[in-house]
């Protein structure tokens, strides 16, 4: 079975730093796809990015981007320039490709951005 | 921009009653999801549906039924809702799977 663990449940950073949140997964999969979610508080939880296993480079969005570490089984996200507005819960989620598109979570991480 | 929505965001049930949890999506997605989250737990998958009258058990799918008649709708029911059941729950749905899924605000149970 698949599994995701994101060990670090809480988080915070200085607005303009950059923060880096962890994810390590458990699969025998080879194809398959990594996620970051973003929910802010009380607000819709939203895609922030992610990451097909076939592909070597590392995925950008904007100040969000991905370090992909597939033999080590790594999906760690970093933030950089933080701004308030990326205070939120972060998910890690993991997606067997060719599957029925069911998302895998890890516990979640709180990211407070600091002024 | 793909839309889910949730019934409603708060809601207020007593212990033994069945409560209904209403999910629509505007995108014509194939996949329809309901999951709840917990603190320390993230979410975990109660049922998911890929068409119409599909179904399939998730992870935690014991108390819990869903209903799917119409593609743009999954209904989550609490056959007889207990305090473990309070919680948050999530609908999302998804559209190729590559895209990943998109969510609805949430409906905040609370199991008196």
């Amino acid at each position: 079975a698949q599994t995701v663990t994101q060990s670090q449940p809480e988080m915070s950073v200085q607005e303009a730093e950059t923060v880096t949140l962890s994810c390590t997964y458990d699969t025998s999969e080879n194809n398959y796809y990594l996620f970051w979610y973003k929910q802010p508080p009380s607000r819709q939880m939203i895609l922030v990015i992610r990451q097909e296993a076939y592909k070597q480079q590392n995925a950008t969005e904007n100040r969000f981007s991905v370090n992909f570490q597939k033999a080590a089984k790594s999906f760690s996200l970093k933030i950089s320039d933080s701004q308030l507005g990326d205070t939120a819960m972060y998910f890690c989620a993991f997606m067997v490709s060719g599957n029925t598109g069911k998302l895998i979570f890890g516990q979640g991480t709180t990211l407070q951005v600091k002024p | 921009d793909v839309k889910v929505t949730q019934s409603s965001r708060y809601l207020v049930k007593r212990t033994g009653e069945k409560v209904f949890l209403e999910c629509v999506q505007d995108m014509d997605h194939e996949n329809m999801f309901w999951y709840r989250q917990d603190p320390g737990l993230g979410l975990r998958l109660i049922y998911f549906s890929y068409d119409v009258k599909m179904k399939e058990k998730g992870d935690i799918p014991e108390g819990y039924s869903v209903s799917r008649e119409k593609k743009e709708r999954f209904s989550l029911i609490l056959e007889s809702a207990s305090t473990n059941q309070t919680s948050m729950y999530l609908c999302a749905s998804s559209s190729p799977f590559r895209e990943g899924q998109y969510f609805g605000p949430g409906t905040r149970l609370t199991v008196t």
